[in-house]
């Protein structure tokens, strides 16, 4: 089954409001999960990675004013777009950390964003 | 940077027939690679996982290659069918858990 989770799978807004995902790790206490964008039939790229109690840390060319990172529990991770716009509009996919360094990362369903 | 590239970017076959795909990057200093599937607005589901150590892995129809010096991983799939259909995205591990993916490979398998 699912180890990962995200909510919501879709959402729209209006341009200039703030969308809040959350990403939950539903088997593991994860003191680590990351946060993904893709553009439609581009690759995925690294936003943040996300750490329990500590500040995320951003990838260069990521607006970290913009897309808040709150990692406040071992098994929730949250993403929020502020003040949205429609370039904003992407397929966001978290993902946590597998029990070890060998193993595969395990991603969340995705959530579907459109900002009109 | 490790940049990571997908070829073809497009491919449709009749069912049957066996598929290649194939991903190139160009740091060689990787921790893994990793192959995945993805269905069209879902997310991924990890298909194989090969570590830096390895030259291949197999499960069932799949069989996947790692040439690390050479910056290139191809990924089998054989008697494709139907269900195959998807697009298939290769990632590569940095040592500081970060994936570096390519931009995938979009399979038709025509019944």
């Amino acid at each position: 089954g699912a180890v990962v989770s995200q909510h919501p799978s879709w959402v729209i807004c209006k341009s200039g409001t703030s969308v809040k995902i959350e990403c939950r790790s539903l088997d593991f206490q994860a003191t680590t999960m990351f946060w993904y964008r893709q553009f439609p039939k581009q690759s995925l790229m690294l936003m943040a990675t996300s750490n329990e109690g500590s500040k995320a840390t951003y990838e260069q060319g990521v607006e970290k004013d913009k897309f808040l990172i709150n990692h406040a529990s071992l098994t929730l991770s949250t993403l929020t777009v502020t003040s949205a716009h429609p370039e904003d509009s992407s397929f966001y996919i978290c993902s946590r950390e597998g029990l070890a360094k060998t193993d595969t990362q395990y991603f969340g369903p995705g959530t579907r964003l459109t900002v009109l | 940077k490790q940049e990571v590239t997908q070829i073809p970017a497009a491919l449709s076959v009749p069912e049957g027939e066996n598929l290649v795909l194939n991903c190139s990057f160009t740091d060689s200093a990787i921790y893994n690679l990793q192959w995945f599937r993805q269905d069209p607005g879902k997310g991924l589901t990890s298909l194989l996982l090969i570590q830096s150590s390895q030259r291949e892995q197999t499960s069932g129809r799949l069989n996947a290659s790692l040439d690390k010096s050479s910056g290139r991983s191809t990924l089998y799939i054989a008697a494709s069918q139907p269900g195959d259909s998807a697009t298939y995205l290769c990632a590569v591990r940095a040592d500081d858990y970060k994936l570096s993916f390519g931009a995938g490979t979009t399979v038709t398998v025509r019944a």
